[in-house]
């Protein structure tokens, strides 16, 4: 099946650092959806992006959707404790249901003091 | 605005039992989608429901049904359960004529099959 490869899989970094962490596909995707995970909860959405190229800011997170449709980024500004939680991209792939949500693995962000 | 809200929210089975978890969907949205969480993975996409209807389904074997009502909430089944099974089982609704990739997720009901 259709697989996002999420990388890297785990960051630890200080207190007002910038984040970049990014997601690839072999497989084009018509969207990418951005998504963070706290322990106990589900998914909250963070961006989406819906063209080749767009570039969607909200606050201090900023998502890019690759002009190849086959990979995405995201970046977090200035981090804070409460940045702490697990990242995940997901869209639905070009050849499969446009309802259905594929998944990355995640990668897990740890902001230190 | 009421968001998407899942019970039981934690769930002890044994193998072989059935269980039903619930969702109720967000205000004004009309599908279903539910998802599979293992531990330390990204959700897998089970199957969604629209309309009382099954639109579409993932890669997940006939002992996972589901149904969907009138009100839009729905109920995820489980059969047969196996200890693979244990897992954050999530709900997200969307509605359909909108953003139709924006799903809203509930908090998840943890099932855990001894």
């Amino acid at each position: 099946g259709q697989q996002l490869n999420q990388s890297p899989q785990s960051m630890f970094i200080q207190e007002g650092e910038d984040v970049s962490m990014n997601c690839t596909s072999s497989s084009i995707f018509n969207t990418w959806l951005w998504y963070k995970q706290d322990p106990g909860e589900g998914p909250v959405l963070l961006i989406a992006l819906y063209k080749a190229g767009e570039l969607t800011s909200n606050g201090r997170l900023t998502a890019q959707f690759g002009i190849t449709r086959k990979d995405s980024f995201l970046n977090i500004s200035a981090s804070i404790p409460s940045d702490v939680g697990i990242y995940f991209c997901a869209g639905p792939p070009h050849s499969g249901s446009a309802r259905q949500l594929t998944f990355g693995s995640g990668t897990q962000l740890t902001v230190l003091p | 605005e009421t968001g998407v809200t899942q019970s039981p929210t934690h769930l002890i089975k044994t193998r072989g039992q059935q269980v039903t978890l619930r969702c109720s969907s967000q205000s004004g949205h009309n599908t279903v989608s539910w998802y599979q969480q293992a531990l330390g993975q990204g959700p897998q996409f089970i199957f969604q429901y629209y309309r009382e209807e099954e639109n579409g389904r993932g890669n997940f074997p006939p002992r996972f049904s589901g149904l969907q009502f009138p009100n839009y909430s729905s109920e995820l089944n489980v059969n047969a359960l196996e200890l693979d099974d244990s897992a954050l089982y999530l709900c997200a609704s969307s509605l359909d004529r909108g953003k139709y990739n924006e799903q809203f997720f509930g908090p998840g009901t943890r099932l855990t099959v001894l």
